[in-house]
């Protein structure tokens, strides 16, 4: 099957770092996408991973190691505003995204 | 510009209703997705369309469920009848054209659907 694992939630205090771990099928993997999604809204892309390695984007950082499995989403310097679900998701082979269940993470003060 | 537009945003109707909902993707992007979320199961593909065919409907979950793009800048997902076990927030989201269906999906609002 098309398992995409990720922790169901999280807490992190304002202003440290946290990563969200996220692992899934190796077997025809094409691409890995990071969204965010704030309560009651939509989903807003972070991030694409196809080769291994670490793709940097200001607070947030996305790592991918595709002989693992495994990808993680980092966040440094955390905003309240950082509170929010985020998603893996999965390309394989030819077919399109299948999303993770998502990953409930809250910044406390 | 504007991004994918959704409409209604909130629908609330009774059991046994034909809902309809509405999408108007990005201009100039090829494909179109809609999905159902709910706590339960996650963020699931109902159905794509590429350059406004139906691809891959094999995520609808019964025949209750129907969608049409007549047009590229138009699409709407039916439910008929409706069931309260179809409560749900419903997405549409297009992607432009280059890398297939695997490039980045822009989101549209959603719309909340209840069925009572």
């Amino acid at each position: 099957g098309q398992n995409i694992d990720q922790p169901t939630e999280m807490t992190a205090t304002e202003g440290a770092i946290v990563q969200i771990n996220c692992t899934y099928q190796t077997s025809g993997f094409n691409g890995l996408f990071w969204y965010q999604q704030h309560a009651g809204e939509a989903p807003t892309f972070l991030s694409y991973n196809v080769l291994d390695g670490l793709e940097e984007k200001g607070r947030f950082s996305s790592f991918l190691s595709r002989s693992k499995g495994y990808s993680y989403l980092l966040l440094k310097e955390l905003q309240m505003k950082d509170s929010a679900s985020y998603l893996c998701a999965i390309r394989w082979g030819n077919t399109p995204l299948v999303f993770g269940k998502g990953t409930r993470l809250s910044v406390i003060a | 510009d504007a991004g994918v537009i959704q409409s209604p945003r909130h629908e609330v109707t009774e059991m046994g209703q034909e809902v309809t909902l509405r999408c108007k993707p990005i201009s100039g992007h090829d494909y179109l997705f809609w999905y159902r979320q709910t706590m339960m199961r996650g963020l699931e593909l109902l159905i794509y369309f590429n350059n406004n065919v139906p691809i891959d409907d094999s995520g609808m979950p019964e025949d209750r469920f129907s969608a049409k793009m007549p047009n590229a800048s138009f699409s709407t997902l039916k439910i008929q009848p409706s069931e309260p076990r179809d409560s749900a927030v419903y997405f549409c989201a297009s992607s432009p054209p280059g890398r297939g269906h695997g490039n980045e999906q822009f989101f549209g609002p959603g719309t909340r659907l209840t069925v009572l």
